[in-house]
């Protein structure tokens, strides 16, 4: 069983609609929690971190829930440039290890 | 403002050529990792490095090794390149305090073991 597992989709949503992806960790020592975003043939970047409150940023609502160890992102109002591939993150461990899930494609169509 | 930055952006190898990769960082971060990045699979650690003179391996170690002898650079080497190891890799920085786990990444390199 991989340590971060997503749902890898594709996800194909019309502009303007609301998606959520999924993720489960099975490292109960994990740490921290993020969502990074890729697009096509380059670099992951950081979209946000998780927090266990619950935490917004613009258009974007990450949620994690140690008791099921699940960690969840949703977009709202989603736009053409949302287009992406969407990597679950945890980390654990003193060097701060980061676990990549295989990540979520998601497609918004005009 | 360079970040990190990965040399070469793409190599082709034959079956049991060597060769090396460098990542370098201008920001004075302590750790640094190595990834590879296959379909299907997500990114997987190779290697990291918590300081100067230090390193470990991760999840997918063999047939690697690595080299940190100065804080800005880590070498990933390849010394008997297979098919196998035909993969996009990703060297990223960190500074590695609990409060900034942010990860930086270089653009990667694609490389191809025929």
């Amino acid at each position: 069983r991989k340590e971060v597992e997503q749902d890898p989709g594709p996800f194909n949503v019309p502009e303007g609609a609301t998606v959520a992806f999924n993720c489960t960790y099975s490292n109960s020592a994990s740490q921290s929690f993020f969502w990074y975003r890729q697009d096509c043939r380059k670099e992951p970047k950081l979209l946000m971190s998780v927090y266990s409150s619950g935490n917004e940023d613009g258009r974007f609502t990450a949620q994690l829930n140690r008791a099921s160890q699940y960690i969840s992102l949703l977009i709202r109002d989603s736009k053409l440039s949302d287009s992406a591939t969407y990597l679950c993150v945890a980390s654990s461990g003193s060097a701060r290890q980061l676990t990549f899930g295989s990540g979520t494609q998601l497609t918004v169509l005009p | 403002n360079a970040g990190v930055t990965q040399t070469p952006k793409f190599r082709v190898l034959k079956t049991g050529q060597s060769m090396t990769l460098l990542c370098a960082q201008d920001m004075n971060h302590e750790y640094m990792y190595w990834y590879r990045q296959d379909p299907g699979m997500g990114l997987r650690l190779i290697h990291y490095s918590v300081g100067e003179g230090t390193t470990a391996k991760g999840e997918v170690p063999d047939g690697y090794n690595v080299s940190r002898l100065k804080k800005q650079n880590f070498l990933l080497g390849l010394e008997s390149a297979a098919p196998s190891q035909t993969s996009v890799y990703f060297c990223a920085s960190s500074r590695g305090d609990a409060t900034n786990e942010k990860l930086f990444f270089g653009s990667g390199t694609q490389l191809s073991v025929l």
